[in-house]
């Protein structure tokens, strides 16, 4: 039984590129929270979507951040023109989204902005 | 909205005990523990959910203390393994059910020592 499954592992960009980050959640799982760590702190929350629904986007910037989780496939957290500050490993977690269901915690994407 | 956490950071000898806080200035539904070891996921201990439970899992228990908004995370006989960061994520309570996203605190630094 498969976990949550996020790729890549690490990934490296130059200023003003583009990361796209993956997401597949636990099978049954339709709730998918992503969450940024940078080096010794804590798990900041960005965003919190069901399938095709953005639940709660309120931690994450207006700008040039995105995330969506389609109906078919993972979901995807997109940085567009980052920047050095965006460096952090971003974790997806995901839940049956019942009210006492834990989250389960992929393995991270260790983004690194050159 | 954050949690906070206490203490920020605890060495034990083996065999040792702790307690590590988490409270909240608003409403909690459910509080959870998780751990994380040195650039590892996240992993999840326990749910406690409001009504004032206490829970175990081998030598480590919580409780949620609903009057004061706060849980305690307690560590006994504390092994080599349990060294990590624990970090206690609050869902609020919202019109009587809870918001749905998870909100963590900074996290308490555990370091057990032989």
């Amino acid at each position: 039984n498969a976990g949550v499954m996020q790729n890549p592992r690490h990934l490296v960009r130059r200023r003003g590129q583009e990361a796209r980050l993956r997401c597949s959640p636990m099978k049954g799982h339709s709730h998918v929270y992503w969450y940024r760590q940078l080096p010794e702190e804590g798990l900041k929350f960005m965003v919190y979507l069901q399938k095709e629904n953005i639940i709660d986007e309120s931690g994450m910037p207006k700008e040039r951040f995105s995330a969506e989780f389609p109906k078919e496939g993972p979901s995807i957290l997109r940085i567009q023109q980052v920047v050095r500050g965006d460096s952090a490993a971003y974790f997806c977690a995901s839940s049956l989204g019942t009210d006492n269901s834990p989250l389960h915690f992929g393995n991270g994407t260790r983004l690194t902005v050159t | 909205q954050q949690p906070v956490q206490s203490p920020q950071a605890v060495i034990l000898r083996e065999g040792e005990d702790a307690v590590i806080n988490c409270s909240s200035s608003k409403a909690l539904y459910s509080v959870h523990w998780y751990r994380q070891k040195h650039g590892e996921a996240p992993v999840f201990l326990m749910i406690l959910l409001k009504g004032g439970e206490q829970k175990g899992h081998e030598k480590i228990s919580a409780s949620f203390n609903e009057k004061k908004q706060q849980s305690s995370l307690y560590l006994t006989a504390s092994q080599l393994s349990y060294s990590g960061t624990y970090f206690c994520g609050a869902k609020f309570l919202n019109y009587g059910g809870s918001q749905g996203n998870l909100i963590f605190g900074k996290g308490t630094k555990l370091s057990v020592k032989p």
